[in-house]
C-alpha cells in the first residue's frame, strides 16, 4: 500500500546550521510523483518541490536541497544555514495512479516541525 | 491572479448542524480536492474531482458530500455536523492529475 513516513516529529536547530529532514515512502507503482510542501505557522501550505520517479538527479534551489534515492525509497530534504524564516512544518507526498485510472491523489506524511532558534 | 479562494475562513457549528464550504480556483484547473488536516495527521483526502463533472471519494469520505459547480469551483457539504469533523479544510487544485497541486488558506471549523 502506498505510504510516506516521516520519522522525524520534530527538530529544533540553531540559526545557520544545516538540518534534513527525511522522507521515506512505499509504492507499487513505477510511475510517481514526491512533493515537498511548507507549512508555515500562519498556515497556508506552499509547494516547493515535485520530482517524478524517473528523475534521481538531485536538485538545488538556492539554500534548499533535495535528494532522491530510488534504492532506498527516500527522498531527503536538506537546509542549508537555516533562518528563523524556516520554522515550520514541512509535508513530504507521493502521489501515483489510483487503480483503474489516472487520479494522482497525494499521500501525505505526517509532517516534520522545525523550530530554528535565533 | 487570486489562486484558490476558501470561504469562510472559520466557522463554529452545533452538533447537528450543516454547512457547505465554499472552494474556487482561477487558474483553469481541471482537478480539485479537499482536504482535512488535524493535529499529528497530515493531510488527508475527503473527496476529489478529476475534471468537471465527476467526483470521487478519497481516503475520509463519510459524513460529507461535494459539488463540482463548474470548472471553477467544487464546494464541500456537511450535512449533520459532529464534533469528530472539526478540522482545518483545505481545498486545492492542479492542472491535471499528477500534477502539482496548489492549496487554498484554509478553513478551520469548530463543531460543539
Amino acid at each position: 500500500a502506498q505510504k510516506v513516513t516521516q520519522a522525524q516529529t520534530e527538530i529544533s536547530v540553531v540559526e545557520k546550521e544545516d538540518v534534513t529532514l527525511d522522507c521515506v515512502y512505499e509504492t507499487r507503482d513505477t510511475t510517481y510523483y514526491l512533493f515537498w510542501y511548507k507549512q508555515p505557522p500562519s498556515g497556508e501550505l506552499v509547494f516547493l518541490i515535485r520530482r517524478n520517479s524517473f528523475d534521481e538527479q538531485n536538485e538545488i534551489s538556492g539554500r534548499y536541497s533535495w535528494n532522491f534515492q530510488k534504492s532506498t525509497s527516500s527522498f531527503n530534504f536538506t537546509i542549508t544555514a537555516s533562518q528563523v524564516v524556516d520554522s515550520a512544518v514541512y509535508f513530504c507526498a507521493l502521489s501515483e495512479r489510483s487503480y483503474g485510472g489516472s487520479q494522482g491523489n497525494l499521500i501525505f506524511g505526517k509532517g516534520t516541525k522545525l523550530s530554528v532558534k535565533p | 491572479n487570486a489562486g484558490v479562494t476558501q470561504t469562510p475562513k472559520f466557522q463554529v457549528l452545533k452538533t447537528g448542524q450543516s454547512m457547505t464550504l465554499q472552494c474556487a480556483q482561477d487558474m483553469n484547473h481541471n482537478s480539485m480536492y479537499w482536504y482535512r488536516q488535524d493535529p499529528g495527521m497530515g493531510l488527508r483526502l475527503i473527496y476529489y474531482s478529476a475534471s468537471e463533472g465527476t467526483t470521487d471519494k478519497g481516503e475520509v469520505p463519510n459524513g460529507y458530500n461535494v459539488s463540482r459547480l463548474n470548472k471553477r469551483e467544487f464546494s464541500l457539504r456537511l450535512e449533520s455536523a459532529a464534533p469528530s469533523q472539526t478540522s482545518v479544510y483545505f481545498c486545492a487544485s492542479s492542472p491535471w492529475a499528477q500534477e502539482t497541486q496548489y492549496f487554498g488558506p484554509g478553513t478551520r471549523l469548530l463543531v460543539l
